[in-house]
């Protein structure tokens, strides 16, 4: 089983609409959580990380769920400019990060 | 001042060649890492500096070579590279008082190998 997995897609989602999506992680110690957002060819860059008891910032939402191991991120109102792949990142001792392979968002007009 | 500044932007070398790649970072991260991302791949790992010794060699072939010689610089030299070392390579930092352990990347170095 890898470490964090996320589902590819891509997500098509029309503007305007919400779309939301999961990543699980295997390793029950892990410490930290973050999604990053990467677009073609460049850096990844933090775009939030997340909390035991969720947050929130803007469009943006995260939650983590400890018992089964997972972490979400719903974005609201999606802008077109929100088109870009997003990657689950988890920390575990070490500096050690595992990445998920991101869940690829395509906003459409 | 985030940041950490890459260079070169891109690189294109031969199989014979020896070049490097530049890392620097002025947030006091305690943390330095490279990693090698492919297309539609997450970034992975191949090494990490902690306090300016390496502490994680993912197995990465000896033709790639790290160096830290102070705890804002990070280098990677790289020595009879193979076509399927073509890639964007990233180098973050993490671990500031602010930051805490989040990682902070640069924008990478497009790699070609001919």
């Amino acid at each position: 089983r890898k470490e964090v997995e996320q589902d590819p897609g891509p997500f098509n989602v029309p503007e305007g609409a919400t779309v939301a999506f999961n990543c699980t992680y295997s390793n029950s110690a892990s410490q930290s959580f973050f999604w990053y957002r990467q677009d073609c060819r460049k850096e990844p860059k933090l775009l939030m990380s997340v909390y035991s008891s969720g947050n929130e910032d803007g469009r943006f939402t995260a939650q983590l769920n400890r018992a089964s191991q997972y972490i979400s991120l719903l974005i609201r109102d999606s802008k077109l400019s929100d088109s870009a792949t997003y990657l689950c990142v988890v920390l575990y001792g070490n500096n050690r990060l595992a990445f998920g392979k991101g869940n690829q968002v395509v906003v459409i007009p | 001042d985030t940041e950490v500044t890459q260079t070169p932007k891109h690189l294109v070398m031969g199989m014979t060649n020896k070049k490097s790649l530049k890392c620097e970072q002025h947030m006091g991260h305690r943390a330095m890492y490279w990693y090698k991302q492919k297309a539609k791949k997450p970034p992975e790992l191949m090494f990490v500096y902690s306090y300016e010794k390496l502490s994680i060699n993912e197995s990465v072939p000896s033709r790639f070579s790290p160096e830290c010689p102070n705890s804002s610089l990070l280098n990677l030299h790289l020595h009879a590279l193979q076509p399927e070392d073509s890639a964007l390579y990233l180098c973050a930092s993490s671990g500031g008082r602010a930051t805490n352990e989040k990682l902070f990347f640069g924008s990478g170095t497009q790699l070609s190998v001919l």
